[in-house]
């Protein structure tokens, strides 16, 4: 079965500090993994994919496939990260996504 | 506005009715997703076109169907409509097939009563 898990629905941290988002995948195959975040009154938009290995506003993520793991990482929280966070997997070059459940990251002053 | 667009932004019907949701994709995007956000279920995807076609199904009812048009604008259709088709229903856009970024509309608010 084809499966996002994000096992936290609220995560709050206080500005500066560490923030771990945690997304775990379940497929057989070489997915593909990303994190789109929606913050209040925008719209979903693309954060980052594991493929280009890049830092997006400062968060970061791995692929890890031992562990079957895509966690969003950022090492000094801010107040503009405050937003709905999801990991998605898409099977094989489909182009269809699957969501995880989201995680809203509030980061408190 | 040249990103996603959708249309109405708020409908609200009665059990048993038939509605039609429009996306417009970005200039330039071949790909059309169709996707439903409910409280129990989270974001699930439905439906994908590309070019015209029907290129993957998901979790689609069978009261619901969608189509894409020659000039690329897509529309869902859902009918006999039932309270547990009250959700959030977005449509993102891409340039071709396969795992480019999606880009996402405003979403498409339902409510059945």
């Amino acid at each position: 079965a084809q499966r996002v898990t994000q096992p936290e629905k609220l995560l709050s941290v206080f500005k500066g500090a560490p923030v771990e988002l945690k997304c775990n995948y379940s497929y057989s195959g070489s997915p593909e993994l990303f994190w789109y975040v929606q913050y209040s009154r925008q719209r979903l938009q693309l954060l980052l994919r594991h493929i280009s290995r890049e830092s997006i506003k400062g968060f970061t993520a791995d692929l890890n496939k031992g562990e079957t793991s895509f966690h969003l990482k950022k090492p000094f929280a801010q107040e503009e990260d405050s937003a709905m966070y999801y990991c998605a997997l898409s099977p094989s070059n489909t182009g269809k996504l699957i969501f995880g459940q989201g995680t809203t990251l509030q980061v408190k002053p | 506005d040249s990103g996603v667009t959708q249309t109405p932004k708020h409908l609200i019907t009665a059990t048993g009715q038939r509605v039609t949701l429009r996306c417009s994709p970005r200039s330039g995007d071949l790909s059309v997703y169709w996707y439903q956000q409910s409280l129990d279920q989270g974001l699930q995807f439905l439906i994908q076109y590309y070019n015209g076609e029907e290129r993957a199904k998901g979790n689609i009812l069978e009261r619901f169907s969608a189509q894409q048009f020659p000039d690329l604008h897509s529309e869902l259709n859902l009918s006999s409509l039932e309270l547990g088709d009250s959700a959030l229903y977005f449509c993102a856009s891409s340039v071709g097939l396969g795992n480019y970024e999606q880009y996402f509309g405003p979403g498409t608010r339902l409510t059945v009563t």
